[in-house]
């Protein structure tokens, strides 16, 4: 079965500087990656997918992502940090199980911005 | 057009009543999912709907929890005999199509749920 971990569960960055989200996961074949944002107040929203192709996978807001198959990691960069982007980021794996498919996303990590 | 919408989007209950937490899906979306969020934690997965089946059942806590979805649409979860535990954000997610690869789960803005 999918799994995924997310090493850091909070992380405060200043406006303007580069971020990057932590994401590993664990699954046997080619797994079906996601990022997703839950904002204050607000619902979750895909920033990004991975699914096959081009490891490095451009999202909205600027975000983009990297697929390192070796490391079993999918981690989420932005290179200058926003003040609206303090949310909640969830990294998610999937994968088919029989008939359908099954997603399964990570703790979340908190991302705080200092003006 | 119209996201996943969810309903009431705030309750307050007595611990040992029932509650049913409502979703209306994106019209079209065969695919359904309701989450669990507690308090500063992660998405809690619950049941999954394909049309009106649900071949997944296995993250539903107890047999206090249950969920229907009638006409490809309308999701409703009960739960029973409320305890303090179920106490959370209860989301709702719903998909194109299971068929042909994973595709993106639009999320509803969730029901917030206090048991006393």
């Amino acid at each position: 079965a999918q799994s995924v971990t997310q090493p850091d569960i909070h992380i405060t960055v200043s406006e303007g500087a580069s971020l990057e989200l932590r994401c590993n996961y664990s699954y046997g074949a080619t797994p079906y990656l996601f990022w997703y944002v839950q904002s204050p107040g607000q619902g979750l929203q895909l920033l990004l997918k991975y699914f096959s192709g081009d490891t490095l996978v451009q999202g909205i807001k600027g975000f983009e992502a990297e697929f390192k198959r070796s490391q079993s990691s999918f981690n989420l960069r932005k290179p200058s940090v926003h003040w609206s982007d303090a949310a909640e980021y969830f990294c998610a794996v999937g994968a088919r199980e029989t008939s359908y498919d099954k997603v399964i996303f990570g703790p979340g990590t908190s991302l705080s911005v200092i003006p | 057009g119209a996201g996943v919408s969810q309903s009431p989007s705030n309750k307050v209950t007595e611990k040992g009543k029932d509650v049913e937490l409502r979703c209306d899906p994106i019209s079209g979306h065969t695919a359904l999912y309701w989450y669990r969020q507690r308090l500063g934690q992660g998405l809690e997965f619950l049941i999954y709907f394909q049309g009106n089946s649900a071949p997944d059942k296995s993250g539903l806590p107890s047999d206090r929890f249950s969920a229907e979805r009638t006409g490809e649409s309308v999701s409703t979860l009960t739960i029973q005999r409320t305890q303090q535990e179920d106490s959370a954000v209860y989301l709702c997610a719903s998909s194109l199509s299971i068929s042909g690869g994973l595709e993106t789960q639009y999320f509803g803005p969730g029901t917030r749920l206090l048991v006393l």
